[in-house]
């Protein structure tokens, strides 16, 4: 089987950084995924570690560590608009097979 | 851009109806999903499709069936709808092959079963 552990809720200000984490314990791994939903929306893709190690794009950023099942998001520089859930999902075989973490509810304080 | 359309963003049945929720991609994408999503449980995998015809259950398929008869179609079926299947119902895809890490989602289908 496969399940995956996020924070329920994280708060933060604007302009500050926050992390949320991610450990999973699953039968096959391929790779880890973040994604974004706001509320009323679909999910959106946002990050993907394959590889231990941090992945940048933009103001998030991503790591994976593989040895330790675990995982993070990390956001900078928040913005009011990043208010947001924040899910988790690791990948059983290339290109299919994607099971989600329950999510992270993301709020943004001015 | 990739598009993902659900047929309808609003549904509602009465309990023992047969609902079909249908899915249609425009990419080309081999793998298509089926997700629902529930407050505090995310989203969980109902079936899953890596080719026509083929399909695989994920970790919650009792209740559903699924169609691929087409490459861009992906239909879920509700044989006889039951009040524990009121969900938002999220389809997806993703390429099999470079780019096969990321999942691209439908704006998902609110159902409703009385």
């Amino acid at each position: 089987g496969q399940s995956l552990e996020q924070p329920s809720e994280v708060t933060a200000v604007e302009g500050a950084i926050v992390q949320i984490n991610c450990t999973y314990q699953t039968s096959g791994f391929y790779g880890l995924s973040w994604y974004q939903q706001h509320d009323g929306g679909a999910p959106t893709f946002l990050s993907y570690n394959g590889l231990d190690g941090l992945e940048e794009t933009g103001r998030f950023s991503s790591f994976l560590s593989r040895s330790d099942s675990y995982g993070y998001l990390l956001l900078q520089e928040l913005q009011m608009k990043d208010s947001a859930s924040y899910f988790c999902a690791v990948q059983g075989s290339y290109g299919q097979n994607f099971v989600f973490g329950p999510g992270t509810r993301l709020s943004v304080l001015p | 851009d990739v598009k993902v359309t659900q047929s309808s963003r609003y549904l509602v049945k009465r309990t023992g109806e047969k609902v079909f929720l249908e899915c249609v991609q425009d990419m080309d994408h081999e793998n298509m999903f089926w997700y629902r999503q529930d407050p505090g449980l995310g989203l969980r995998l109902i079936y899953f499709s890596y080719d026509v015809k083929m399909k695989e259950k994920g970790d919650i398929p009792e209740g559903y069936s699924v169609s691929r008869e087409k490459k861009e179609r992906f239909s879920l079926i509700l044989e006889s709808a039951s009040t524990n299947q009121t969900s938002m119902y999220l389809c997806a895809s993703s390429p099999d092959r470079a780019g096969g890490e990321k999942l691209f989602f439908g704006s998902g289908t609110q159902l409703s079963v009385l």
